[in-house]
């Protein structure tokens, strides 16, 4: 079974520190990776897709490293609003849809 | 308004009930997905659809009943409901990335929230 692994947290930071997530996969097949953000009784949400030269959105840096198979995540200069669930997402490279993880939990506090 | 939506939101059954959880998306596009997420198991994926009159098991197929005659709808029917059954339902859409066999991101409809008494 492939599998996606993630540290559940939850990681409590205090708002404007930096913190950074690592998520491992399995299946050294993968081709598409992604980092979904979702709030509490919500759906999930792309927070940005990972290449793998890196890429970065504003606060958000994500980067691919296939040797190790894991994806991470870092967020700069974090506000309260980023509080939410943060889901390592990996595409099989099959019709079977993507893999997700079970989220890493952050909670910014004032 | 275009997107995907899930109704009914909130669906409160007895168990031995047929239930039907409705996805519609306006963006045509060819794969659809439909999982459950429960405390602990994270996104599970229970059935999806390449096109309209394709449609595959996923993780967690048993118990659930799938039909794609349209591209834009989606529905998955509970036969009869049982108690683990209980759990918020989301559907999902996607393209496929070019020939890569990957995919583009899904997009996500707001969830049905389904309790089996």
């Amino acid at each position: 079974r492939k599998e996606v692994e993630q540290d559940p947290g939850p990681f409590n930071v205090p708002e404007g520190a930096t913190v950074a997530f690592n998520c491992t996969y399995s299946n050294s097949a993968s081709q598409s990776f992604f980092w979904y953000r979702q709030d509490c009784r919500k759906e999930p949400k792309l927070l940005m897709s990972v290449y793998s030269s890196g890429n970065e959105d504003g606060r958000f840096t994500a980067q691919l490293n296939r040797a190790s198979q894991y994806i991470s995540l870092l967020i700069r200069d974090s506000k309260l609003s980023d509080s939410a669930t943060y889901l390592c997402v990996v595409s099989g490279g099959g019709a079977d849809g993507l893999t997700f993880g079970k989220g890493t939990h952050l909670i910014i506090q004032p | 308004d275009a997107g995907i939506t899930q109704s009914p939101r909130y669906k409160i059954t007895e168990t031995g009930r047929q239930v039907t959880l409705m996805c519609h998306q306006t963006w045509s596009h060819s794969y659809m997905f439909w999982y459950r997420q429960d405390l602990g198991h994270g996104l599970r994926l229970i059935y999806y659809s390449a096109a309209a009159d394709i449609t595959d098991k996923g993780e967690v197929p048993d118990g659930y009943v799938v039909s794609r005659s349209k591209t834009e709808n989606f529905p998955l029917t509970l036969e009869s409901a049982t108690r683990s059954q209980t759990s918020v339902y989301f559907c999902a859409s996607s393209t496929l990335a070019g020939g890569s066999g990957s995919y583009n991101e899904q997009f996500f409809g707001p969830g049905t929230r389904l309790t089996v008494l």
